[in-house]
Protein backbone atom coordinates (compact mmCIF):
# COMPACT_ATOMS: atom_id res chain seq x y z
CA UNK A 1 0.00 0.00 0.00
CA UNK A 2 1.08 3.70 -0.06
CA UNK A 3 3.73 5.11 1.42
CA UNK A 4 4.48 8.37 2.80
CA UNK A 5 1.14 9.75 3.86
CA UNK A 6 1.17 13.54 4.83
CA UNK A 7 -0.56 14.86 7.56
CA UNK A 8 -2.52 17.40 7.71
CA UNK A 9 -3.90 17.33 3.95
CA UNK A 10 -4.14 21.15 4.41
CA UNK A 11 -2.82 23.82 6.26
CA UNK A 12 -3.33 27.44 6.41
CA UNK A 13 -1.29 29.90 8.80
CA UNK A 14 -0.69 33.30 9.16
CA UNK A 15 2.95 34.99 7.71
CA UNK A 16 5.19 34.60 10.70
CA UNK A 17 4.03 31.34 12.43
CA UNK A 18 5.12 27.78 12.04
CA UNK A 19 3.64 25.29 10.05
CA UNK A 20 4.49 21.30 11.08
CA UNK A 21 3.95 18.45 8.78
CA UNK A 22 4.10 14.74 9.08
CA UNK A 23 4.26 11.70 7.17
CA UNK A 24 3.84 8.29 7.59
CA UNK A 25 5.14 5.31 5.72
CA UNK A 26 5.31 1.59 6.31
CA UNK A 27 8.08 0.06 4.99
CA UNK A 28 11.78 0.63 6.25
CA UNK A 29 13.64 2.91 4.28
CA UNK A 30 16.86 3.91 2.98
CA UNK A 31 16.16 7.88 3.53
CA UNK A 32 13.10 9.75 3.22
CA UNK A 33 13.22 13.21 1.16
CA UNK A 34 10.71 16.40 1.53
CA UNK A 35 10.01 18.15 -1.67
CA UNK A 36 7.99 21.55 -2.56
CA UNK A 37 5.47 21.75 -5.59
CA UNK A 38 4.41 25.16 -6.64
CA UNK A 39 1.21 25.28 -8.47
CA UNK A 40 1.91 23.93 -12.24
CA UNK A 41 5.65 23.56 -11.50
CA UNK A 42 7.96 20.63 -11.15
CA UNK A 43 9.24 19.41 -7.46
CA UNK A 44 11.90 20.96 -5.88
CA UNK A 45 14.07 18.94 -3.30
CA UNK A 46 13.98 20.37 0.11
CA UNK A 47 15.79 17.75 2.06
CA UNK A 48 16.99 14.28 2.19
CA UNK A 49 17.48 12.23 5.79
CA UNK A 50 19.29 8.87 5.80
CA UNK A 51 17.67 6.42 8.10
CA UNK A 52 20.02 6.24 10.40
CA UNK A 53 19.59 10.36 10.93
CA UNK A 54 17.03 11.80 13.28
CA UNK A 55 16.90 15.25 12.96
CA UNK A 56 18.14 17.75 10.00
CA UNK A 57 18.28 21.18 9.11
CA UNK A 58 18.42 23.86 5.93
CA UNK A 59 17.91 27.21 6.97
CA UNK A 60 14.18 27.92 8.32
CA UNK A 61 12.89 24.04 7.52
CA UNK A 62 13.59 21.58 10.23
CA UNK A 63 12.88 17.36 9.51
CA UNK A 64 13.27 14.77 12.11
CA UNK A 65 12.97 11.26 11.23
CA UNK A 66 11.46 8.41 13.83
CA UNK A 67 12.11 5.03 12.41
CA UNK A 68 10.35 3.30 15.36
CA UNK A 69 7.66 5.24 14.92
CA UNK A 70 7.94 5.28 10.88
CA UNK A 71 7.27 9.10 10.50
CA UNK A 72 8.77 12.13 9.66
CA UNK A 73 7.76 16.13 10.34
CA UNK A 74 9.19 18.79 8.61
CA UNK A 75 8.96 22.15 10.56
CA UNK A 76 8.92 25.62 8.52
CA UNK A 77 9.46 28.35 10.96
CA UNK A 78 8.19 32.13 10.64
CA UNK A 79 6.19 31.13 7.34
CA UNK A 80 6.32 33.28 4.32
CA UNK A 81 3.77 33.62 1.52
CA UNK A 82 5.92 32.15 -0.49
CA UNK A 83 6.38 29.29 0.93
CA UNK A 84 2.86 28.76 -0.25
CA UNK A 85 3.07 25.00 -1.77
CA UNK A 86 2.33 21.77 -1.48
CA UNK A 87 4.94 19.89 0.28
CA UNK A 88 5.34 15.63 -0.58
CA UNK A 89 7.52 13.45 1.33
CA UNK A 90 8.87 10.76 -0.59
CA UNK A 91 10.41 7.22 0.58
CA UNK A 92 13.58 5.09 -1.12
CA UNK A 93 12.27 1.43 0.10
CA UNK A 94 15.15 0.14 1.55
CA UNK A 95 15.87 -3.75 -0.43
CA UNK A 96 14.67 -1.91 -3.09
CA UNK A 97 17.74 -1.62 -5.92
CA UNK A 98 16.66 1.07 -8.19
CA UNK A 99 16.13 4.59 -5.75
CA UNK A 100 12.24 5.32 -6.84
CA UNK A 101 10.48 7.52 -4.72
CA UNK A 102 7.30 6.54 -3.46
CA UNK A 103 5.57 9.89 -2.91
CA UNK A 104 2.67 10.70 -0.21
CA UNK A 105 -0.90 12.55 -1.37
CA UNK A 106 0.56 15.62 -0.20
CA UNK A 107 0.26 18.78 2.84
CA UNK A 108 -1.35 21.36 0.68
CA UNK A 109 -0.08 25.11 2.79
CA UNK A 110 -1.23 28.68 2.53
CA UNK A 111 0.29 31.13 4.10
CA UNK A 112 -1.93 34.28 4.56
CA UNK A 113 0.09 37.73 4.40
CA UNK B 1 24.39 24.81 -14.73
CA UNK B 2 20.88 24.26 -16.48
CA UNK B 3 18.55 22.14 -14.37
CA UNK B 4 16.06 19.07 -16.00
CA UNK B 5 14.59 20.09 -19.12
CA UNK B 6 11.61 18.71 -20.24
CA UNK B 7 9.87 19.97 -23.14
CA UNK B 8 7.09 20.29 -24.14
CA UNK B 9 5.24 21.78 -21.31
CA UNK B 10 2.16 21.11 -22.93
CA UNK B 11 1.16 18.59 -25.05
CA UNK B 12 -2.22 18.21 -26.89
CA UNK B 13 -3.17 15.17 -28.38
CA UNK B 14 -6.52 13.58 -29.98
CA UNK B 15 -7.21 9.42 -28.53
CA UNK B 16 -5.56 7.29 -30.52
CA UNK B 17 -2.55 9.15 -31.34
CA UNK B 18 1.02 9.11 -29.80
CA UNK B 19 2.46 11.22 -27.41
CA UNK B 20 6.72 11.85 -26.67
CA UNK B 21 7.34 13.62 -23.81
CA UNK B 22 11.48 14.39 -23.33
CA UNK B 23 13.55 14.91 -20.89
CA UNK B 24 16.91 16.32 -20.31
CA UNK B 25 18.95 15.14 -17.28
CA UNK B 26 21.29 17.43 -15.47
CA UNK B 27 24.54 17.45 -16.58
CA UNK B 28 26.41 14.74 -15.03
CA UNK B 29 23.59 12.85 -14.21
CA UNK B 30 23.32 9.53 -15.73
CA UNK B 31 20.01 8.35 -13.50
CA UNK B 32 17.06 9.43 -14.76
CA UNK B 33 13.18 8.63 -13.73
CA UNK B 34 9.75 9.02 -14.64
CA UNK B 35 6.75 9.99 -12.69
CA UNK B 36 2.85 10.70 -13.48
CA UNK B 37 1.09 12.90 -11.35
CA UNK B 38 -3.24 12.95 -11.51
CA UNK B 39 -4.94 15.85 -10.27
CA UNK B 40 -4.76 16.51 -6.55
CA UNK B 41 -2.40 13.43 -6.04
CA UNK B 42 0.61 12.60 -5.29
CA UNK B 43 3.54 11.56 -7.97
CA UNK B 44 3.31 7.96 -9.12
CA UNK B 45 6.60 6.19 -9.86
CA UNK B 46 6.59 5.01 -13.57
CA UNK B 47 10.53 4.13 -14.80
CA UNK B 48 13.69 4.00 -14.22
CA UNK B 49 16.19 4.18 -16.91
CA UNK B 50 20.55 4.49 -17.37
CA UNK B 51 22.12 5.04 -20.15
CA UNK B 52 20.90 2.96 -22.73
CA UNK B 53 18.91 0.59 -19.82
CA UNK B 54 15.59 0.30 -18.43
CA UNK B 55 16.73 -0.84 -14.87
CA UNK B 56 13.05 -0.72 -13.37
CA UNK B 57 9.86 -0.72 -14.64
CA UNK B 58 7.48 -1.65 -11.93
CA UNK B 59 5.17 0.99 -12.38
CA UNK B 60 4.95 1.34 -16.48
CA UNK B 61 0.96 0.26 -18.01
CA UNK B 62 2.08 -2.94 -19.28
CA UNK B 63 0.96 -1.58 -23.03
CA UNK B 64 1.02 1.46 -25.22
CA UNK B 65 3.85 2.96 -22.78
CA UNK B 66 7.45 2.89 -23.73
CA UNK B 67 10.54 4.64 -22.47
CA UNK B 68 14.37 4.83 -23.62
CA UNK B 69 17.56 6.90 -23.06
CA UNK B 70 20.02 6.47 -25.63
CA UNK B 71 23.80 7.07 -25.46
CA UNK B 72 23.08 10.38 -27.25
CA UNK B 73 20.24 12.30 -26.67
CA UNK B 74 17.61 12.60 -24.27
CA UNK B 75 14.67 10.47 -22.54
CA UNK B 76 11.50 9.81 -23.69
CA UNK B 77 8.93 8.51 -22.80
CA UNK B 78 6.48 7.58 -25.28
CA UNK B 79 2.85 6.83 -25.25
CA UNK B 80 1.03 5.38 -27.68
CA UNK B 81 -2.73 5.39 -28.95
CA UNK B 82 -3.61 8.17 -26.32
CA UNK B 83 -6.76 7.51 -24.42
CA UNK B 84 -8.52 10.24 -22.27
CA UNK B 85 -7.16 8.51 -18.73
CA UNK B 86 -3.68 9.55 -20.23
CA UNK B 87 -4.10 12.87 -19.64
CA UNK B 88 -1.94 13.81 -16.48
CA UNK B 89 1.42 15.94 -15.52
CA UNK B 90 4.60 13.46 -16.57
CA UNK B 91 7.70 14.26 -14.36
CA UNK B 92 11.23 13.49 -15.37
CA UNK B 93 13.75 13.43 -12.22
CA UNK B 94 17.77 12.96 -12.33
CA UNK B 95 20.05 11.74 -9.96
CA UNK B 96 23.77 11.01 -9.97
CA UNK B 97 23.29 8.03 -8.38
CA UNK B 98 20.78 5.67 -7.17
CA UNK B 99 20.78 5.65 -3.70
CA UNK B 100 20.83 8.49 -0.91
CA UNK B 101 20.80 11.29 -3.37
CA UNK B 102 18.08 13.60 -4.21
CA UNK B 103 16.34 13.31 -7.34
CA UNK B 104 16.48 16.95 -9.13
CA UNK B 105 12.89 17.24 -10.97
CA UNK B 106 12.42 19.42 -14.45
CA UNK B 107 8.92 21.38 -14.77
CA UNK B 108 7.02 18.57 -16.12
CA UNK B 109 4.64 17.91 -19.33
CA UNK B 110 1.09 18.30 -19.05
CA UNK B 111 -0.63 16.22 -21.15
CA UNK B 112 -4.52 16.39 -22.53
CA UNK B 113 -6.07 14.19 -24.46
CA UNK B 114 -8.95 14.98 -26.01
Amino acid sequence: SQQGEEDPQALSIQEGENATMNCSYKTSINNLQWYRQNSGRGLVHLILIRSNEREKHSGRLRVTLDTSKKSSSLLITASRAADTASYFCATDAKGGNTGKLIFGQGTTLQVKP
Amino acid sequence: NAGVMQNPRHLVRRRGQEARLRCSPMKGHSHVYWYRQLPEEGLKFMVYLQKENIIDESGMPKERFSAEFPKEGPSILRIQQVVRGDSAAYFCASSESRENQPQHFGDGTRLSIL
